[in-house]
């Protein structure tokens, strides 16, 4: 069983269409991070949400972190090509207020758009 | 700040062979971790250190995979008698100390056995 749970797994669309990318869990974390990963290349982070229901915008990407802290959704207004790669959602363990430093993942949503 | 470096990128060898990569953190960076990465998953924690000290391996990483960091900067990773299902694309990352702290990911060495 996934910790992270991600749709869709793939998504295929045109360009100037919006779209909105899950992540979902039944456990509660301090804080969850996005990545943007291109092909052969590392993953780079976006954007870390820590409150609940904090709502975060990064140009066309707006990131939201659930009032339970146990889900977070990405959405893409007017999608472009350069959008196109393996959107990551992770978490830290962190217990006690230590940091213990380890990402989890979910298994990413492949997002190709289409000019 | 000249990002975590990978070397090699690419990887090709035979079933059986022992192979080493390296990765150089971030300078001031004192954790660094390795994440293994198969075709359209995410990553999966391998192990961390924080400087020379390895904190936290993964269940994932068996007798054949060893991790060093010597002098707390650069790291190695090997793995011994490789196998077709070391097939993938290690990942190395690097963060200061403390909760929160962003990971900076190398591009990482893709494996693959023949």
């Amino acid at each position: 069983t996934q910790l992270l749970e991600q749709s869709p797994q793939f998504l295929s669309i045109q360009e100037g269409e919006n779209l909105t990318v899950y992540c979902n869990s039944s456990s509660v974390f301090s804080s969850l991070q996005w990545y943007r990963q291109e092909p052969g290349e590392g993953p780079v982070l976006l954007v870390t949400v820590v409150t609940g229901g904090e709502v975060k915008k990064l140009k066309r990407l707006t990131f939201q972190f659930g009032d339970a802290r146990k889900d977070s959704s990405l959405h893409i207004t007017a999608a472009q090509p350069g959008d196109t790669g393996l959107y990551l959602c992770a978490v830290p363990h962190n217990a006690g207020g230590t940091s213990y430093g380890k990402l989890t993942f979910g298994q990413g949503t492949i997002l190709t758009v289409h000019p | 700040d000249t990002g975590v470096s990978q070397d090699p990128r690419h990887k090709i060898t035979k079933r059986g062979q022992n192979v080493t990569f390296r990765c150089d953190p971030i300078s001031e960076h004192n954790r660094l971790y390795w994440y293994r990465q198969t075709l359209g998953q995410g990553p999966e924690f391998l192990t961390y250190f924080q400087n020379e000290a390895q904190l936290e391996k993964s269940r994932l990483l068996s007798d054949r995979f060893s991790a060093e960091r010597p002098k707390g900067s650069f790291s190695t990773l090997e793995i011994q008698r490789t196998e077709q299902g070391d097939s993938a694309m290690y990942l190395c990352a690097s963060s200061r100390q403390g909760p929160d702290q962003p990971q900076h990911f190398g591009d990482g060495t893709r494996l693959s056995i023949l």
